[in-house]
């Protein structure tokens, strides 16, 4: 079993829509969890990150974590073109927080 | 200040030669991480440097193998190339030593491997 599962996409959406990315994992031990985006032809850049349960906002994106679960959620209201992007979620596995195992990601399209 | 650069960003071999990917951090960044990028599997962590020093190491074979240099660049090895090794490989670097979660790792836009 992967560590860590995420819906694969493509998702494709109307500008103004709420986005729910969504994955999976499957140690129970995993603490902190984060979201990357990557932009075509770029590499990924760190967007939110959440400790344990719960939610944690930023402007129009949300982190949540559901650790009885095991599942961990991106939303994002009111997209945006420019959030057209591939969604990554992540988590830092032991041995240091450089390494960390990500999801296959979701690629998003917000259509104007 | 610059971002982390790598060289080259497209490369095509084929099977059975080597191939030498090289990584050049954020300036003042002493850790440096490989991973790989592929549809299927997703990013996949490769290993870590610091100091020249490797610290953390992925499940790949022993096929794949990195070193860092006393300035921080970093080269990653992978010899006897298979057509699985056909992915986009990624370095990212951070500032520090002990990195926590909140602490960004930065990474470079990739070097596209294509192995035929």
């Amino acid at each position: 079993q992967k560590e860590v599962e995420q819906d694969p996409g493509p998702l494709s959406v109307p500008e103004g829509a709420i986005v729910s990315l969504n994955c999976t994992y499957s140690n129970s031990a995993f603490q902190y969890f984060m979201w990357y985006r990557q932009y075509s032809r770029k590499g990924p850049e760190l967007l939110m990150y959440t400790y344990s349960s719960g939610n944690k906002e930023d402007g129009r994106f949300t982190a949540q974590v559901d650790k009885s679960s095991k599942y961990i959620s991106l939303f994002i209201r009111d997209s945006q073109p420019s959030d057209s992007a591939t969604y990554l979620c992540a988590i830092p596995l032991p041995g240091g927080y450089q390494k960390v195992t990500f999801g296959t990601g979701t690629k998003l399209q917000v259509i104007p | 200040k610059a971002g982390v650069t790598q060289t080259p960003r497209y490369l095509i071999k084929t099977r059975g030669q080597q191939v030498t990917l090289s990584c050049s951090p954020i300036s003042g960044h002493r850790s440096v991480s490989w991973y790989q990028q592929t549809p299927g599997q997703g990013l996949q962590f490769l290993f870590e440097y610091f100091s020249e020093t490797q610290r953390n190491k992925g499940n790949f074979p022993g096929r794949f193998s990195g070193r860092q240099f006393s300035n921080s660049r970093s080269e990653m090895n992978v010899s006897t190339l298979e057509l699985g090794d056909s992915a986009l490989y990624l370095c990212a670097s951070s500032s520090k030593k002990i990195m926590t979660v909140t602490d960004t790792q930065y990474f470079g836009p990739g070097t596209r491997l294509t192995v035929l």
